[in-house]
């Protein structure tokens, strides 16, 4: 199994639509959560931490379930600029800050 | 954006070629890390350095030796590799702060590199 599991997608939505992502990691002892953002021929960057409370950041909200080990992503109006690939990512080591990455979910918004 | 700058971008090397890639980062960060990414494939992580110290190899094969002469700076020294070690190679920044799990990294452009 592999340690972190995302539909590769495409996932092709129009404007305004909503999507969502979904992620599992397998294991329990997993430290913390985040989503990130690659564009086409770029670097990762962070676009948001996960926290078991659930997060709020514009349009876009990050859910985890710890008992379920189970992550997701929501986006609501899409952009065409949210074209991208979103990857989902978990801290393995605090101490040496090891990310165990998933392979991504690619997101066209079309117009 | 300058905060961890890669060179170079793009590289295309034989078998039996000897070459270094480069990081710098800019962002006063204690911690770097090499990063492979193949297509298909998720991004994985290569080897880890905190203040200059390697803490983590994942199981990487010889033929990539890792240097991290200070904190700003990370080079991965290539030698006798095989064609399917052809991907992005990403370095990364970020702070290591004792009783904080997570802090988070900064990632370079990225060298493509082409091994025939």
């Amino acid at each position: 199994r592999k340690e972190v599991e995302q539909d590769p997608g495409p996932f092709n939505v129009p404007e305004g639509a909503t999507v969502a992502f979904n992620c599992t990691y397998s294991n329990s002892a997993s430290q913390s959560f985040f989503w990130y953002r690659q564009d086409c021929r770029k670097e990762p960057k962070l676009l948001m931490s996960v926290y078991s409370s659930g997060n709020e950041d514009g349009r876009f909200t990050a859910q985890l379930n710890r008992a379920s080990q189970y992550i997701s992503l929501l986006i609501r109006d899409s952009k065409l600029s949210d074209s991208a690939t979103y990857l989902c990512v978990v801290n393995m080591n605090g101490a040496t800050n090891k990310l165990i990455f998933g392979t991504g979910t690619l997101l066209a918004v079309q117009p | 954006e300058t905060g961890v700058t890669q060179t170079p971008r793009h590289l295309v090397m034989g078998m039996t070629n000897k070459k270094s890639l480069k990081c710098e980062q800019h962002l006063g960060h204690n911690a770097m890390y090499w990063y492979k990414q193949s297509a298909k494939k998720p991004l994985e992580l290569m080897f880890v350095y905190s203040l200059e110290e390697r803490v983590e190899n994942n199981s990487v094969p010889s033929r990539f030796s890792p240097e991290c002469p200070n904190s700003s700076h990370l080079f991965l020294h290539l030698h006798t590799l095989q064609p399917e070690d052809s991907a992005l190679y990403l370095c990364a920044s970020s702070s290591l702060i004792q009783g904080i799990s997570y802090n988070e990294q900064f990632f370079g452009p990225g060298t493509r590199l082409t091994v025939l």
